[in-house]
């Protein structure tokens, strides 16, 4: 069975801290990424990564960085967090990039006070 | 820029209706359109992807049908069941963008 598994369900964190999400698969796909879901805004990409030590800007990277050490592990970082990074955070990982099915985590729904 | 919309944002019907739910884009030069699932906190779950030299696909009582040239794609659910109870979220493939862009969603609530 095909299985993401993102680090944390829950994270509260206080405003400038440091905060790592991780996310790991275990199919064996180059690529995964990283959205963000917010009310009324749907699902919104950070991050995406091709390959091993690759990525590439979606449409809302600021505030955000990544790191992809090794292929199975995608991490999400966020330099110092700040309040309207309050967010739903999913990973996912497909086959190729945006041309075959995308498999989610089940979600890190992080509060930034 | 490729939008994605979906209406209504939310449906309530009885059990044992079938029902359609909607999904509209603005640019046709997909590769595309995938249907997701996604229950309350949880992550999506995926339900059908249709290439764009498609027209529909079917999986047990779900059938999604893709019309590039109208920039419109439906979800059938027959015989609905409170177990679909979700919002269905779709999301298509390509475009300028070459990125998966998702529609907000239609909430969907089964009544017994």
């Amino acid at each position: 069975d095909v299985k993401v598994t993102q680090s944390s369900r829950y994270l509260v964190k206080r405003t400038g801290e440091k905060v790592f999400l991780e996310c790991v698969q275990d199919m064996d796909h180059e690529n995964m990424f990283w959205y963000r879901q917010d009310p009324g805004l749907g699902l919104r990409l950070i991050y995406f990564s091709y390959d091993v030590k690759m990525k590439e800007k979606g449409d809302i990277p600021e505030g955000y960085s990544v790191s992809r050490e090794k292929k199975e592990r995608f991490s999400l970082i966020l330099e110092s967090a700040s309040t309207n990074q309050t967010s739903m955070y999913l990973c996912a990982s497909s086959s190729d990039r945006f041309q075959e099915t995308q498999y989610f985590g089940p979600g890190t729904r992080l509060l930034v006070l | 820029k490729q939008e994605v919309t979906q209406i209504p944002a939310a449906l309530s019907v009885p059990e044992g209706e079938n029902l359609v739910l909607n999904c509209s884009f603005t640019d046709s030069a997909i590769y595309n359109l995938q249907w997701f699932r996604q229950d309350p906190g949880k992550g999506l779950t995926s339900l059908l992807l249709i290439q764009s030299s498609q027209r529909e696909q079917t999986s047990g009582r779900l059938n999604a049908s893709l019309d590039k040239s109208s920039g419109r794609s439906t979800l059938y659910i027959a015989a609905s069941q409170p177990g679909d109870s979700a919002t269905y979220l779709c999301a298509v493939a390509g475009g300028a963008t070459n990125k998966l862009i998702f529609g907000t969603g239609t909430l969907l609530a089964v009544q017994p």
